[in-house]
C-alpha cells in the first residue's frame, strides 16, 4: 500500500480536461513538494512536474500541477491518444526521511 | 546535454550480491542530488535511496543494511551496490538526479535485476 493515494485510473476522451488527485499527509504533500511523472508502456518514468507546479523544458502547458494542504492534483487539458500513460505522484516524507509514491492512476483516452 | 546511463543488472541468485552503476554526462554528479528508484515487473515506483551533494545518505526501510550508495567522482558515476539479494529486489532500476536549487529532475532509462535461483 503506497503512502500517497491516487486513483487506480482514470479516462477521458480526447479534447476533454481530466484531473488525477493524490492525497498524502502532513508530513509528505503537507510540508514539501509535489513531483508528478508519466510514464509510457515500456518506457523509463518522465518527469512532468516539478515543485507542485514547474514544468520542465519540452512538457507542453496541457498540463499543470497543484498543491492544496495534504492533496495535490495533475491537470491535463485538451486530452489527447499519446497522453494514454501510467501517472504517479511523489513527496519526501519527513518521518520516513525518503521518498513516496503514489500507487499510480492509468490513464485512458477513450 | 544531460545523459544517465544505467548498468550492471543481471540475473542473481537469492542472498547473491550486485553492483549498478550510472553513468552520468553533462552535468558533474556530485553537485546533484542523486537517487535510485526502482519498479518491479507490472508494479508502481519506489524510492530506493538518494545521496546529496554533501555525502549524506538516505535509504528505504526496505533495503536499508543491505544496500550502500556510492558515488565515483573521478568517472562521474553514481553506485548502488546491492547485497543480501532477495526475491522481492526484482525490478528495473532508475537511477535520477535532482538539481538542489530548482528541483528539475533528469531520469535514466533503467536496468534490469532480477533475483532467481
Amino acid at each position: 500500500q503506497s503512502v500517497l493515494t491516487q486513483p487506480p485510473s482514470a479516462s477521458g476522451t480526447p479534447g476533454q480536461r481530466v484531473t488525477i488527485s493524490c492525497s498524502g499527509s502532513s508530513f509528505n504533500i503537507g510540508s514539501n513538494y509535489v513531483y508528478w511523472y508519466q510514464q509510457l508502456p515500456g518506457t523509463a518514468p518522465k518527469p512532468l512536474i516539478y515543485r507542485n507546479n514547474q514544468r520542465p523544458s519540452g512538457v507542453p502547458d496541457r498540463f499543470s500541477g497543484s498543491k492544496s494542504g495534504t492533496s495535490a492534483s495533475l491537470a491535463i487539458s485538451g486530452l489527447r491518444s499519446e497522453d494514454e500513460a501510467d501517472y504517479y505522484c511523489a513527496a519526501w516524507d519527513d518521518s520516513l526521511s525518503g521518498r513516496v509514491f503514489g500507487g499510480g492512476t492509468k490513464l485512458t483516452v477513450l | 546535454e544531460v545523459q544517465l546511463v544505467e548498468s550492471g543488472g543481471g540475473l542473481i541468485q537469492p542472498g547473491g550480491s550486485l553492483r549498478l552503476s550510472c553513468a552520468a554526462s553533462g552535468f558533474t554528479v556530485s553537485s546533484n542530488y542523486m537517487s535510485w528508484v526502482r519498479q518491479a515487473p507490472g508494479k508502481g515506483l519506489e524510492w530506493v535511496s538518494v545521496i546529496y551533494s554533501g555525502g549524506t545518505a538516505n535509504y528505504a526501510d526496505s533495503v536499508k543494511g543491505r544496500f550502500t550508495i556510492s558515488r565515483d567522482n573521478s568517472k562521474n558515476t553514481l553506485n548502488l551496490q546491492m547485497n543480501s539479494l532477495r526475491a522481492e529486489d526484482t525490478a528495473v532500476y532508475y537511477c535520477a538526479r535532482m538539481i538542489p536549487v530548482s528541483g528539475y529532475e533528469d531520469w535514466g532509462q533503467g536496468t534490469l535485476v532480477t533475483v532467481s535461483s
